[in-house]
């Protein structure tokens, strides 16, 4: 299995409260994403990055933001949690070559709750 | 990136083959067909891919039409560990942002 560690793996907060979730990944990567998944949604991607400090916004990402610093770390931040951000976090990695080669692997999620 | 359709939902037999269509009407000459599938809870797990040949891997085979409108993944051999979300996705070479829709709900029953 790909080298990707999801911290926490649950998470219970309060609304208002910042929360930062984090993506270790072990494979040097270069593209990591982070996605939610909400029953009948399906998974909607939130964040993604292309390399190091080199970020872009995905279909859902009001209310997040996200950093990376170093190839292994993606840090996905809610500023103040709010109950409607009460999901299950996954994150993904790929090492996108070219265009025929779109493997991506996922972490083990991380629920997070907010009340 | 083209949109994708699938069957909410289907059942089939262990040890029988599992043929899981998806219908990609508009997809263009540049747009790969990815199939993932995800087991309850886990994080989504990549099956295969393809453009325009029929693919096989140690995990399925991938059939796509002439036309590429459509495409069926095979499980050659289903056991109940394949009980899963199975997700069709067409992707664009100049794109690499999955789009994840509402797949098809794979039952293997004994």
């Amino acid at each position: 299995d790909a080298g990707i560690t999801q911290s926490p793996r649950h998470k219970v907060t309060e609304t208002g409260t910042p929360v930062t979730l984090r993506c270790h990944q072990t494979e040097n990567h270069r593209y990591m994403y982070w996605y939610r998944q909400d029953p009948g949604h399906g998974l909607r991607l939130i964040h993604y990055s292309y390399g190091v400090k080199d970020t872009d916004k995905g279909e859902v990402s009001d209310g997040y933001s996200v950093s990376r610093s170093k190839t292994e770390d993606f840090l996905l931040t809610l500023e103040s949690a709010t109950s409607s951000q009460t999901s299950v976090y996954f994150c993904a990695i790929s090492d996108r070559v070219n265009a025929t080669n779109e493997k991506l692997f996922f972490g083990s999620g991380t629920q997070l709750s907010v009340l | 990136d083209a949109k994708t359709t699938q069957p909410p939902s289907m059942d089939c037999a262990e040890g029988r083959a599992a043929n899981l269509p998806c219908n990609h009407s508009t997809i263009s000459g540049n747009e790969y067909v990815y199939w993932y599938r995800q087991i309850h809870s886990q994080g989504p797990q990549y099956i295969i891919h393809g453009l325009k040949n029929n693919e096989t891997n140690e995990m399925a085979s991938l059939i796509i039409t002439e036309d590429r409108k459509s495409s069926t993944l095979i499980l050659p051999h289903a056991t109940l560990r394949d009980t899963a979300v199975y997700y069709c996705i067409a992707l664009s070479s100049n794109d690499y942002k999955l789009s994840f829709g509402a797949g098809t709900t794979v039952t293997v029953r004994a």
